[in-house]
């Protein structure tokens, strides 16, 4: 399975965007790549999915750039409900087996 | 709508007590489940994971086993519990194909 790269913690401040940038060398080309939010003590929860360029909701904005050697999630005026462990990962049609790497925890202050 | 329903939320066994934790789902059929685990600080910890009703796979050898015996029903077991067995397990579901997870709300397990 594909493995992804992410810093360990980031810090930030409420009002501010975040970026969380995930390394994927050897992405496959069925790979979708996924990212999710955990708080403590509860369930992951799906944010956004993409394949390349750009895909944006509510919440999230996501890169991908052309290569898909990499993708950075962007959170666009975090608050403080926005700490969490963020996730990177991927997701194909053949056997959708999540292999969770450490995340990146994010801290966001006042 | 699809659930899924994770119990019990919070549990505490002696050392060599047997194990059973279950999850089901509500609102699909044929879902793929999954277990996972995760020490605490630490990500999550693929487990097993099911693709239809006695059809399990493991990823991690272990003193733990999951069945299916149903459709939407999953179900962890251990006959007798380690101190390493302790952390926080999750159960997931997905419909096969370009499908995100959705995750229960998990059992925190403290083997003593």
């Amino acid at each position: 399975l594909a493995k992804t790269t992410q810093p360990i913690s980031m810090d930030s401040y409420e009002g501010q965007e975040v970026n969380i940038t995930c390394s994927h060398n050897n992405i496959a080309t069925n790979d979708y790549i996924t990212w999710y939010q955990q708080f403590p003590s509860q369930g992951p929860r799906f944010i956004i999915q993409g394949y390349k360029t750009k895909v944006t909701n509510e919440v999230a904005s996501l890169f991908i750039p052309a290569d898909r050697k990499s993708s950075t999630l962007s959170l666009p005026r975090v608050s403080l409900s926005d700490t969490a462990v963020y996730y990177c990962l991927f997701l194909n049609n053949a056997g959708n087996m999540l292999t969770f790497g450490g995340g990146t925890r994010l801290m966001v202050k006042p | 709508s699809q659930t899924i329903h994770q119990w019990p939320a919070t549990l505490v066994q002696p050392v060599g007590s047997p194990l059973s934790l279950e999850c089901t789902v509500e609102g699909t059929s044929n879902p793929n489940l999954y277990w996972y685990r995760q020490a605490a600080g630490r990500g999550l910890q693929l487990l097993f994971y099911s693709v239809g009703i006695g059809q399990i796979s493991s990823e991690v050898p272990q003193n733990l086993s999951a069945s299916r015996p149903q459709d939407r029903q999953f179900i962890l077991s251990s006959k007798k519990l380690l101190l390493s067995d302790s952390g926080f397990y999750l159960c997931a579901w997905n419909r096969q194909g370009i499908y995100g997870y959705t995750f229960g709300s998990g059992t925190r397990l403290t083997v003593v």
